[in-house]
């Protein structure tokens, strides 16, 4: 079972700043095959970036996703107030299981 | 529009069972695979269980295997999670999830959409 651990696990920003997510595998994720999802209160995960990097539909471009490997990164270029949430990695190249990170919070500062 | 929607859930004794129901609209339901996932505070995300498109293939997290059994009626467009033999650390929010282009219960794919979720508690 591959084992995703996310850091930070709180990161407190002001709207408008730079958040900068990590994800790694205790093995590689073969191909890319590793997904964000973000979710709020008493919300479902909703998917953001799938293949490491793609964006999925109707997600704004200041959602990037990168890496390869056991190293992934989800990047929100500037915060907007609604970005404040969870967000969570997941594996889905090895699998089953299928295996998500910890989560990381991104909180307003 | 594509919606999942789950019920069933609710408070139960432990060693108790309780079936969950997730109704799809808006896509070709025999066309997807369709997980089962849930989330605890302490936990987070946990995968549970995964049909395959026609219902041939299962599989399951260790944690409840021999315990829970994933269905589906296509005729209906709904999945359903039987949970017995349920123990307090089963206590979580439930969400059914499609796996996104996939029919396959052994493709790669991410999951999308989610349904609401549906709480269950497991307490004497």
């Amino acid at each position: 079972e591959i084992v995703l651990t996310q850091s930070p696990g709180t990161l407190s920003l002001s709207p408008g700043e730079r958040a900068t997510l990590s994800c790694r595998a205790s093995q590689s994720v073969s191909s890319g095959y590793l997904a964000w999802y973000q979710q709020k209160p008493g919300q479902a995960p909703r998917l953001l970036i799938y293949g490491a990097s793609s964006r999925a539909a109707g997600i704004p471009d200041r959602f990037s996703g990168s890496g390869s490997g056991t190293d992934f990164t989800l990047t929100i270029s500037r915060l907007e107030p609604e970005d404040f949430a969870v967000y969570y990695c997941q594996q889905y190249g090895r699998s089953p299981p299928w295996t998500f990170g910890q989560g990381t919070k991104v909180e307003i500062k | 529009q594509v919606q999942l929607v789950e019920s069933g859930g609710g408070v139960v004794q432990p060693g108790r069972s309780l079936r969950l129901s997730c109704v799809a609209s808006g896509f070709t339901f025999t066309s997807y695979a369709m997980h089962w996932v849930r989330q605890t505070p302490g936990k987070g995300l946990e995968w549970v269980a995964i049909m395959s498109f026609d219902g041939s293939t299962e599989y399951y997290a260790d944690s409840v295997k021999g315990r829970f059994t994933v269905s589906r009626d296509n005729s209906k467009n709904t999945l359903y999670l039987q949970m017995n033999s349920l123990r307090p650390e089963d206590t979580a929010f439930y969400y059914c999830a499609r796996a996104a282009g996939c029919s396959s219960a052994n493709c790669r794919a991410w999951f999308d959409p989610w349904g609401q979720g549906t709480l269950v508690t497991v307490s004497s």
